[in-house]
C-alpha cells in the first residue's frame, strides 16, 4: 500500500482552467503539506494542515485553495491556471511523534502540472 | 528568518569513495531539526537522516552520516563507499519550532551528485 498517494501523477491543461490534485495518506499522521518544486528543483512549502486545521499558509496566490476533509486527505485546487503554475506539486505528511519528535516528512510521488 | 544554504550545485565522486555534501543553516530557534532527503531521477523524495539540535552525537544511518557542527551551523552529509545508485539530487532541510503549532520544514537548493564507475 502506498503511504502517501497523489492523483493525478501528470496533468496537462490550458491557461485559465481550474484543476485539482488529491492526496491521501494511510500512515495515521496528523499533519499534511503541499510543496511546490519548480523547474530548478527548488522546493517551497505552500500549505500545512494539522488535524484538518490550516496552520501554515505561505505567500501563495489565492487562486490556490487547499481543502482537508479529514486528517488523512489534503486536496489542492487551483483556479485560473497560469504558465508559472507549471511545476511538480508534492504532498507530504508527518507526525510529531517518532524519531524524537523529528517530524520527518513522507512524500507522495508528486504531480507534474503543465500549463500550456 | 530561517535559511538553508547548499553551495555545491553539482558534485562528482568515484564509485566506492566517500563524498561530503555541504549544508549550512541559519535560525534563531534553539530547537530545530536537520534532515537530508534524496531525490533520484525518478522524482520521489526519500528521507535519509535526521539530526536534532539537542542531539549530542552525530546521526548515522548505514552509509550516511551527518557531520553536525552546531557552532558553525553546518550539517554536512557524508556518504561512504559511494554506489552508482547514489547518483541523485540531495536536499538539506531544516524544521523549526518543535513545540509550536506549525512545523515548517524548508529546503536548500539541492546538490546533484554524480557517481562515476
Amino acid at each position: 500500500d502506498t503511504a502517501v498517494s497523489q492523483t493525478p501523477k501528470y496533468l496537462v491543461t490550458q491557461m485559465g482552467n481550474d484543476k485539482s490534485i488529491k492526496c491521501e495518506q494511510n500512515l495515521g499522521h496528523d499533519t499534511m503539506y503541499w510543496y511546490k518544486q519548480d523547474s530548478k528543483k527548488f522546493l517551497k512549502i505552500m500549505f500545512s494542515y494539522n488535524n484538518k486545521e490550516l496552520i501554515i499558509n505561505e505567500t501563495v496566490p489565492n487562486r490556490f485553495s487547499p481543502k482537508s476533509p479529514d486528517k488523512a486527505h489534503l486536496n489542492l485546487h487551483i483556479n485560473s491556471l497560469e504558465l508559472g503554475d507549471s511545476a511538480v506539486y508534492f504532498c507530504a505528511s508527518s507526525s510529531r511523534t517518532g524519531i524524537s519528535g523529528a517530524n520527518v516528512l513522507t512524500f507522495g510521488a508528486g504531480s507534474r502540472l503543465t500549463v500550456l | 528568518a530561517q535559511k538553508i544554504t547548499q553551495t555545491q550545485p553539482g558534485m562528482f565522486v568515484q564509485e566506492k569513495e566517500a563524498v561530503t555534501l555541504d549544508c549550512t543553516y541559519d535560525t534563531s530557534d534553539p530547537s530545530y531539526g536537520l534532515f537530508w532527503y534524496k531525490q533520484p531521477s525518478s522524482g520521489e523524495m526519500i528521507f535519509l537522516i535526521y539530526q536534532g539540535s539537542y542531539d549530542q552525537q552525530n546521526a548515522t544511518e548505514g552509509r550516511y552520516s551527518l557531520n553536525f557542527q552546531k557552532a558553525r551551523k553546518s550539517a554536512n552529509l557524508v556518504i561512504s563507499a559511494s554506489q552508482l545508485g547514489d547518483s541523485a539530487m540531495y536536499f538539506c532541510a531544516m524544521r523549526e519550532g518543535r513545540n509550536t503549532g506549525g512545523f515548517k520544514t524548508i529546503f536548500g537548493a539541492g546538490t546533484r551528485l554524480f557517481v562515476k564507475a
